[in-house]
């Protein structure tokens, strides 16, 4: 069984750029979640989908991110104008009903300049 | 709000030794999840060990198992004979029953000497 995609690996960019990350969850999964996690720090949440509808952003900075789960399938993340805290890891996880075991992509390292 | 809270910023263990990393958290719930992951320097958070709260008896994956205490509220994770494989950073998670979203501790990392 294939894992959650994402891409890119790595995105460098200067402040005030937009970028855009994606992400392909487990086959059947119905549950998508974008965390951001700053260096040496756990993750958090900033959007959960259920399928293409959102559940939960009460922690997304909806004035400069914003993400979308069209076909409620793949999603993508899109920060617009970066700013230097944005730097982290952007995590994409999903899970299945039931135990809600969630299941994590590679993460994209994001460094804002 | 749930909170977890991981007071050991750093552990370092011989290989083969035994290490046990804390984790204590705060809810109100009565019924929940907890969960134990990995994160090595690949990045990719790797699910170790999980305890659903209405179960008393401790969870074991194999080398991995955890200390449950509900009433004080802690979830320590035991590493039984340690290897350089398991050197990572660890973060304890805690889910409600009826929700989704993981609230996850600031992480240990663990370094496995040879």
């Amino acid at each position: 069984e294939a894992g959650v995609a994402q891409s890119p690996r790595y995105k460098i960019i200067e402040k005030r750029q937009s970028v855009a990350f994606w992400c392909n969850p487990i086959s059947g999964h119905a549950t998508l979640y974008w965390y951001q996690q700053i260096l040496g720090q756990g993750p958090k949440l900033l959007i959960q989908f259920q399928n293409n509808g959102v559940v939960d952003d009460s922690q997304l900075p909806k004035d400069r991110f914003s993400a979308e789960r069209l076909k409620g399938v793949d999603s993508t993340l899109k920060i617009q104008p970066a700013k230097l805290e944005d730097s982290a890891v952007y995590l994409c996880a999903s899970s299945s009903p039931g135990l809600g075991e969630q299941y994590f992509g590679p993460g994209t390292r994001l460094t804002v300049t | 709000a749930q909170t977890v809270t991981q007071s050991q910023p750093e552990m370092s263990v011989q290989e083969a030794e035994t290490v046990t990393l804390s984790c204590t958290y705060d809810t109100s719930e009565n019924n929940y999840y907890l969960f134990w992951y990995k994160q090595p320097p690949s990045r990719q958070m790797i699910l170790v060990i999980r305890q659903e709260a209405y179960k008393q008896q401790n969870a074991t994956e194999n080398r991995f198992s955890v200390n449950f205490q509900k009433a004080a509220k802690s979830f320590s994770l035991k590493i039984s004979d340690s290897q350089l494989g398991d050197t990572a950073m660890y973060f304890c998670a805690f889910k409600e029953t009826s929700g989704s979203r993981l609230t996850f501790g600031e992480g240990t990392q663990l370094t496995v000497n040879p």
